[in-house]
This record gives C-alpha cells, structure tokens and sequence, in this order.
C-alpha cells in the first residue's frame, strides 16, 4: 500500500503559466515532505522542502504548499519554464524518505 | 565533480546471471541507499546502510544483498537475476539519516534481465 501517491501521471503546461503538481499521504507521523526534480539519464536532484509545521514555502519560481488535515501537498511554478520540463518526485520522511510514484511535466514553448 | 558515482551505467544480463552494481560518495556521507525506480511505482528502498559497519533491509529487499565496503563504498549485488529485477537503480547518500534536504543520488544503473 502506496504511503505517498502522485495521482497524475503527466501534466502539460504552456510556458509562462503555473505548473501545480499534487501529492497526497497515509501517514501522519511524516514530519518533512521533499520535491525533487528527475532530469533523463540522471538522477534525482532535491529541488525544495516543507515542514510539517509549516503550511508554505517558497524558493523564486517555486513553492510548496501543505494541508496536514487533508494530507495533501501541492509544488506550484510560476512562471514554469520549458526547463522545468521532468519528473517530479514527492517524497516524505519517516525512517526512511518514502517517494511518490512521479507526476512528468511537459512546458511547452 | 565531487558526489555519488556508480558503475555501470547500462548492463544486460540474462537470467540466473549474478552481478555486482558499485557505487561510491566522496561526500564524507555516513548513510548509504540503494533504491529501484520502475513506472508508476516511483523510488522503492531496497537496503541502506545507516553507518559503516551496519546494513538493514528495505521495502523490496528479496533478491538482493549489500555490502558496505567501507564509509565510501556500498555495493548491491544480484546473485540470481530475474526478469523483475529489471529497473534503474539509484545509490543514494547523505551525512546522517533523513537529513532537510534528503539524499544525494548518483545518476543510476539501467539494468535488463532477458
């Protein structure tokens, strides 16, 4: 039973607009919550984080958003960027960090 | 460039084959990952070592055995592959544990089983 889940598989954006990549949990007792961003050919690069007892948090075109009560996090980019175009990963930390099955986005030009 | 490196790149085995997939951290890391990825299923823990001289099991550990060299080094090898052993796996380190901003990973292994 998946613990961390990206129910979208892919998502396309035009350049310019926002990007809102979703990510929902079962586990309550997660107290960090991590984007990272998966390039072709390379590996996972962390791209930004939240607390648990944070509700936001924002790096330039990046920021992440947490509703404990649902169990829901959300990564918005604005403006997304046709380099922005990957997979994303979200992933939790309990013991270990625990990762969602991937949403790839596409920006079109 | 200093950060995670493993060997191969690419590998092709046939079944019942065994192989040794490397991967080394000039980064003073003291915890080592090993996680598959495979489509839908994102990034399964397969063992860690959180210190050297110590190894435990992950998620999907059947199949599979590591080997911390030494606080460099940690090793996963497949001593009988099987075609569900086909993935990209990813070695992985950070300075200890589940650190704020996670792990570090190498750039992966895509392994085939035929």
């Amino acid at each position: 039973d998946q613990q961390v889940k990206q129910n979208s598989p892919s998502l396309s954006v035009q350049e310019g607009r926002i990007s809102i990549l979703n990510c929902d949990y079962t586990n309550s007792m997660f107290d960090y919550f991590l984007w990272y961003k998966k390039y072709p050919a390379e590996g996972p690069t962390f791209l930004i984080s939240i607390s648990s007892i944070k509700d936001k948090n924002e790096d330039g075109r990046f920021t992440v958003f947490l509703n404990k009560s649902a169990k829901h996090l959300s990564l918005h980019i604005v403006p997304s960027q046709p380099g922005d175009s990957a997979v994303y990963f979200c992933a939790a930390r309990g013991n270990m960090l625990t990762f969602g099955g991937g949403t790839r986005l596409m920006v079109k030009p | 460039n200093a950060g995670v490196t493993q060997t191969p790149k690419f590998q092709v085995l046939k079944t019942g084959q065994s192989m040794t997939l490397q991967c080394a951290q000039d980064m003073n890391h003291n915890s080592m990952y090993w996680y598959r990825q495979d489509p839908g299923m994102g990034l399964r823990l397969i063992y860690y070592s959180a210190s050297e001289g110590t190894t435990d099991k992950g998620e999907v550990p059947n199949g599979y055995n590591v080997s911390r060299l030494n606080k460099r080094e940690f090793s996963l090898r497949l001593e009988s592959a099987a075609p569900s052993q086909t993935s990209v796996y990813f070695c992985a380190s950070s300075l200890y544990g589940t650190g704020l901003k996670g792990y570090t990973f190498g750039s992966g292994t895509r392994l085939t089983v035929v």
